[in-house]
C-alpha cells in the first residue's frame, strides 16, 4: 500500500524560510503526481495553497511556492509569519482517479 | 462566489448508514468542469479522501472505503451526497465536501460537519 510521507513537525523562526516535503513510501514524486498543498488551522476547514506542483490558488501570497526537489514535492514558505503556524497537507494523484493525502506536517513559528 | 455547505445527522448508530448532503451555492454542478468530493478527518488526525463524482454521475472512490461508499449527485437541487454503510466508531470524523477543478486537487471546501458513530 502506497503511503505519502511528510515530516510530522517542523519549526521556523519568524521571517525565516522553511521547506516542507512530500514523498512516497515507494518511488519518486514527479509532476505527474500533480502535487497539491493545503493549510489547516485548528477547527477550520483546509485552505488550498498550491495545485499542479507550483500553481498558487487564488489569493495565496507569493511567499508560498511549490516545486519538485529531488524525489519529493516541496512547499517553501519564505518570510514566515506567526499566522503561518498551521498543519500542512500534501495530496498526490496516483492515477485512475485516486488521490492520497499525506499525514500532514505541523509547522510551528517561533 | 461558490460556497459549499454540508448537512446531515451528527449522530449515527453503529451498523447504520451515514448520510450527508453537500449543497452548492453560487455555481451550478450541472455546468460541468468540476468534480465534487468528500474528505474526512478523524479527531486529531489527518485528512482522508473518500471519493468524488462528476455531474454526469461518474464516480471514483478510495479503494479502502469503496465497498461501503456511495456518492450521488442531484443536479436539480444542486447537491451531492455521501452514503457510508455499516458504520463503526472508526467512522467518527469531521466530513468535508469540496470542489475539484480536476481529479488531482481541491479548490473550494465546505466548513465540515462532525459525525459521531455511537449507540
Amino acid at each position: 500500500q502506497t503511503v505519502v510521507t511528510q515530516e510530522p513537525s517542523f519549526s521556523v523562526s519568524p521571517g525565516g524560510t522553511v521547506t516542507l516535503t512530500c514523498g512516497l513510501s515507494s518511488g519518486s514524486v514527479s509532476t505527474s503526481h500533480y502535487p497539491s498543498w493545503y493549510q489547516q488551522t485548528p477547527g477550520q476547514a483546509p485552505r488550498t495553497l498550491i495545485y499542479s506542483t507550483n500553481t498558487r490558488s487564488s489569493g495565496v501570497p507569493d511567499r508560498f511556492s511549490g516545486s519538485i526537489l529531488g524525489n519529493k514535492a516541496a512547499l517553501t514558505i519564505t518570510g514566515a509569519q506567526a499566522d503561518d503556524e498551521s498543519d500542512y497537507y500534501c495530496v498526490l494523484y496516483m492515477g485512475s482517479g485516486i488521490v492520497i493525502f499525506g499525514g500532514g506536517t505541523k509547522l510551528t513559528v517561533l | 462566489q461558490v460556497q459549499l455547505q454540508e448537512s446531515g445527522p451528527g449522530l449515527v448508530k453503529p451498523s447504520q448508514t451515514l448520510s450527508l448532503t453537500c449543497t452548492v451555492s453560487g455555481g451550478s454542478i450541472s455546468s460541468g468542469g468540476y468534480y465534487w468530493s468528500w474528505i474526512r478527518q478523524h479527531p486529531g488526525k489527518g485528512l482522508e479522501w473518500i471519493g468524488y463524482i462528476y455531474y454526469s454521475g461518474y464516480t471514483y472512490y478510495n479503494p479502502s472505503l469503496k465497498s461501503r461508499v456511495t456518492i450521488s449527485v442531484d443536479t436539480p437541487k444542486n447537491q451531492f451526497s455521501l452514503k457510508l454503510s455499516s458504520v463503526t466508531a472508526a467512522d467518527t470524523a469531521v466530513y468535508y465536501c469540496a470542489r475539484c477543478p480536476s481529479v488531482d486537487a481541491f479548490d473550494i471546501w465546505g466548513q465540515g460537519t462532525m459525525v459521531t458513530v455511537s449507540s
